[in-house]
């Protein structure tokens, strides 16, 4: 079974500042990476995902995701952070040509980004 | 994409009581889950709410507290039965895109409080 780990229950940046979210995962076969963010009040979005060819990905709003086989990593990075990026940020996983199963989510992280 | 409404969006509930919470998709799809998103914390999934047939649960959830219905491939309910204030939470209904790419849709999700 895939499972997923975020390392930062909590960051906390200043606006301008870079952000890098990390996430692994445990699972030894082929894998589909997402990241979601939920701003507060908001339901879940994508953010961006990951499923074959280059490892760095583009998502919406400026975020990007580095995949990273050998360290089973899927880190979140953005180069320069706004106020409005506060938010619940999900790391999720599902194994490859799983069917129809649904994807396995990390804690989350909460970004607090301030003035 | 699929658009998913959900209601109550927040409820307020005594003690014993039971809540039923409807989840509308704008398309048909084959899979529908229910999650729990408790304080502070990541996405549990409940069950799989399966069409024509008993939901699939997860460790940890059973039907008696959580029976879902799902008599068609638009709609599903969930039922919070016998509450108690350890279930305040947020309910969310997910469904997978028809894609091959395992992309989940959310919700808004209902906040549930117990009292």
């Amino acid at each position: 079974a895939q499972s997923v780990s975020q390392h930062n229950h909590h960051v906390i940046l200043s606006e301008a500042a870079s952000l890098e979210l990390g996430c692994n995962y445990s699972y030894g076969g082929t894998v589909n990476l997402f990241w979601y963010v939920q701003y507060p009040g908001q339901h879940l979005q994508l953010l961006l995902k990951y499923f074959s060819g280059d490892p760095l990905v583009k998502g919406i709003k400026g975020f990007e995701a580095e995949f990273i086989k050998s360290k089973f990593s899927f880190n979140l990075r953005k180069p320069s952070v706004q106020w409005s990026d506060t938010a619940e940020y999900f790391c999720a996983v599902i194994a490859r040509n799983s069917g129809n199963t649904p994807l396995v989510f990390g804690k989350g992280t909460r970004l607090s980004v301030i003035a | 994409s699929a658009v998913i409404s959900q209601k109550p969006s927040r409820d307020i509930c005594q003690r014993g009581t039971s809540l039923t919470i409807q989840c509308q998709v704008d398309s048909q799809v084959t899979m529908m889950f229910w999650y729990r998103q408790q304080p502070g914390q990541s996405l549990t999934l409940i069950a799989t709410a399966n069409q024509g047939s008993e939901a699939t649960y997860e460790s940890g959830f059973v039907i008696d507290k959580f029976p879902i219905s799902r008599p068609n491939l638009t709609f599903s309910t969930l039922t919070v039965s016998n509450m108690s204030p350890e279930d305040s939470s947020i309910y969310l209904c997910s469904v997978l895109g028809t894609g091959w790419d395992n992309e989940q849709f959310f919700g808004p999700g209902t906040r549930l409080t117990v009292l």
